[in-house]
């Protein structure tokens, strides 16, 4: 997975633009991903997740992109607004390990008005 | 949605004591739960998966005596930090999994974390 250091990658992203994250993972055997994201002082929250069956998956606001080929997965968060302000997590799990989730990283976002 | 209730949220104690993290969920049954821990800027880290009525199987280099998990009901499992020192302090969060939701292999809900601070 990413390198764990002490500052988290930071994206920068003014108000109504579309914002990107992306999440490099390990495992090539994980077949299930998910979406996180943490306010301060807060509990993971789901936003959205994907099989490794599927390349794209949409929710409200948000895309979710899968390439297996590079182990590589995106959010996209149309018309970013204030309240995404936070940190996003992507995370990984393998079948024979369901529940396990290996988080990557993070990435800082800040929605500047 | 379902909801996993953590408690305390935030706990301060003194060097040498321990400290048990209780993680509830509300309205359905979990077999299995399981225990991350977050420093500050980093990532959730898995330190173990908390099974009903078995032993919890800790990650590597988690310490099973220092970190002691009962899950011993289906909506309860409890961590308790042992001999708790300035370095364990982290946030502790915790998932739990309902089985009932999601197809077969469940839907995974997590708590709001609690965090706790060694003198």
């Amino acid at each position: 997975g990413e390198s764990v250091g002490l500052h988290l990658p930071t994206l920068s992203v003014q108000e109504g633009d579309n914002s990107i994250i992306n999440c490099a993972y390990s495992n090539s055997a994980s077949d299930y991903f998910i979406w996180y994201k943490q306010e301060s002082g807060k509990g993971p929250q789901f936003i959205i997740d994907i099989r490794s069956n599927m390349d794209k998956r949409q929710g409200q606001r948000v895309t979710v992109l899968l390439n297996k080929t590079v182990k590589h997965l995106s959010l996209q968060i149309a018309a970013t607004q204030p309240g995404d302000s936070a940190v996003y997590f992507c995370a990984e799990n393998t079948p024979d390990s369901w529940g396990k989730f290996q988080f990557g990283a993070g990435t800082q976002v800040v929605v500047t008005p | 949605g379902a909801v996993v209730s953590q408690h305390p949220s935030w706990v301060i104690c003194k060097s040498g004591t321990s400290v048990k993290i209780e993680c509830r969920s509300l309205d359905f049954q979990a077999t299995t739960m399981f225990w991350y821990r977050q420093f500050p800027k980093q990532s959730l880290m898995l330190m173990a998966t908390s099974n009903e009525g078995s032993k919890a199987t800790y990650e590597q280099g988690v310490e099973k005596d220092k970190f002691l998990i009962n899950h011993a009901s289906l909506t309860l499992s409890t961590l308790t930090v042992t001999s708790a020192h300035p370095e364990d302090s982290s946030f502790y969060i915790c998932s739990a999994r309902d089985l009932l939701a999601g197809g077969h292999t469940g839907e995974l809900f997590f708590g709001e974390g609690s965090r706790l601070t060694v003198l």
